[in-house]
């Protein structure tokens, strides 16, 4: 039973449009929802969360939104860059501080073409 | 400040075998969780220990277990492998747990034949 789920394997934007990646997930108990990058031969990086209280959190190029109603988040990544190439995985979470309870999606490849 | 090393990086094991797999925390950190990854079911939670003790469990079976040292250490450990074994084993640690806050390994990549 997958409980977060990244539906599109895969996308490839131009560099410099917007790139969404989108996340759906089946659980209401969580609360607490997290982004990571990751390159080849690499661990996953953190790169941007949302606490339930809210429904959009913004960082730099990057804003994840959340609709509670929809059980469903999306990573906005604006503009995009052939850097930002990289499998992304979507998780979440009951409360930040609890390490052991991160539920991952299956993670969207993006690809970012100059 | 050094990353979290994982070690091996690559294992082949053959059905029926043991394995155990070693991660080394960022300096300081005490919490460190272990993940599997594989293609058709994603990165799952295998469990999280802290301060040597047992924190969370996915559900995984029996055959997986880990331990932490004194010093934040932890392995991992998979009796009776499978195939279905293979993957790439994550850990990743942090200070006392925090999500944003946790670091993840380059992983053991480990293919049982």
């Amino acid at each position: 039973d997958q409980q977060v789920k990244q539906n599109s394997p895969s996308l490839s934007v131009q560099e410099g449009r917007i790139s969404i990646l989108n996340c759906d997930y089946t659980n209401s108990m969580f609360d607490y929802f997290l982004w990571y990058k990751k390159y080849p031969a690499e661990g996953p990086t953190f790169l941007i969360s949302i606490s339930s209280i809210k429904d959009k959190n913004e960082d730099g190029r990057f804003t994840v939104f959340l609709n509670k109603s929809a059980k469903h988040l999306s990573l906005h990544i604006v503009p995009s860059q052939p850097g930002d190439s990289a499998v992304y995985f979507c998780a979440a979470s009951h409360g930040s501080g609890n390490t052991g309870k991160l539920i991952f999606g299956q993670g969207t490849t993006l690809q970012v073409k100059p | 400040k050094a990353g979290v090393t994982q070690t091996p990086r690559y294992l082949i094991k053959t059905r029926g075998q043991q394995v155990t797999l070693s991660c080394s925390p960022i300096s300081g950190h005490r919490s460190v969780s272990w993940y599997q990854q594989t293609p058709g079911q994603g990165l799952q939670f295998l469990f999280e220990y802290f301060s040597e003790t047992q924190r969370n469990k996915g559900n995984f079976p029996g055959r997986f277990s880990g331990r932490q040292f004194s010093n934040s250490r932890s392995e991992m450990n998979v009796s009776t492998l499978e195939l279905g074994d293979s993957a790439l084993y994550l850990c990743a640690s942090s200070f006392l747990g925090g999500l944003e806050t946790q670091y993840f390994g380059p992983g053991t990549r480990l293919l049982v034949l």
